[in-house]
């Protein structure tokens, strides 16, 4: 069953501007990770966040975490074509120091910058 | 730097076919999982190994489904008398419990459709 919900489920954005996607969970999580699909490809890991961290960046992403709310956002700053993509949150039930356990998947928001 | 590894890449087959599938994780990982996404939905767990042992498995993994990891290295996914509902994208990943523990990286998938 699917863990997480993405929010919104497609997003349509001019290159330039900023990107966010929430992602709401149900269950405690070890921690939290994003990931990145081109349609029809395998899934790039962009960031993972644990559960004692509130924001995290890389480059020009940005996450923040909830464990309070069980709510996460992604950030994609200045937009660009190539990053039109299906973006998927995951959270991982593991224990912190054993391992990824296993990923629960929302179903993902759909990207679109437009040049 | 060789990242995770799946053959085929797609595969078509006739309902009530056998199909197997391999996964060649990152050389040093010790972990190997498997989904399975179907359109327009986030990855599902079925299973994962540490080294050749098969830890876990979810209830999406039918009898018709096995999957063995004989020698802690590359992993093989089968289906026997496949159908219709099977047809979908078969993802593998890869992670280590020693070093970035907590990160799966997962392969280009093997996408099958059952005719």
């Amino acid at each position: 069953s699917q863990q997480g919900e993405e929010d919104p489920q497609a997003l349509s954005i001019q290159e330039g501007e900023n990107a966010t996607m929430n992602c709401s969970y149900k269950t405690s999580i070890n921690n939290l990770q994003w990931y990145r699909q081109n349609s029809g490809r395998g899934l790039v890991h962009l960031i993972l966040i644990r559960s004692n961290e509130r924001e995290k960046h890389s480059g020009r992403l940005r996450v923040t975490l909830d464990t309070s709310k069980k709510s996460s956002s992604l950030l994609i700053t200045a937009s660009r074509a190539a990053d039109t993509a299906s973006y998927f949150c995951a959270t991982d039930r593991g224990y912190s120091g054993a391992g990824s356990y296993q990923l629960t998947f929302g179903k993902g928001t759909k990207l679109s910058v437009i040049p | 730097d060789t990242g995770v590894s799946q053959d085929p890449r797609h595969k078509i087959t006739k309902r009530g076919q056998n199909v197997t599938f391999r996964c060649d994780p990152i050389s040093e990982h010790n972990r190997l999982y498997w989904y399975r996404q179907t359109l327009g939905q986030g990855p599902e767990f079925l299973t994962y190994f540490q080294n050749e042992a098969q830890l876990e498995k979810s209830r999406l993994l039918s009898d018709r489904f096995s999957a063995e990891r004989p020698k802690g290295s590359f992993s093989t996914l089968e289906i026997q008398r496949t159908e219709q509902g099977d047809s979908a994208m078969y993802l593998c990943a890869s992670s280590s419990t020693s070093r970035d523990t907590d990160t799966q990286y997962f392969g280009p998938g093997t996408r099958l459709t059952v005719l």
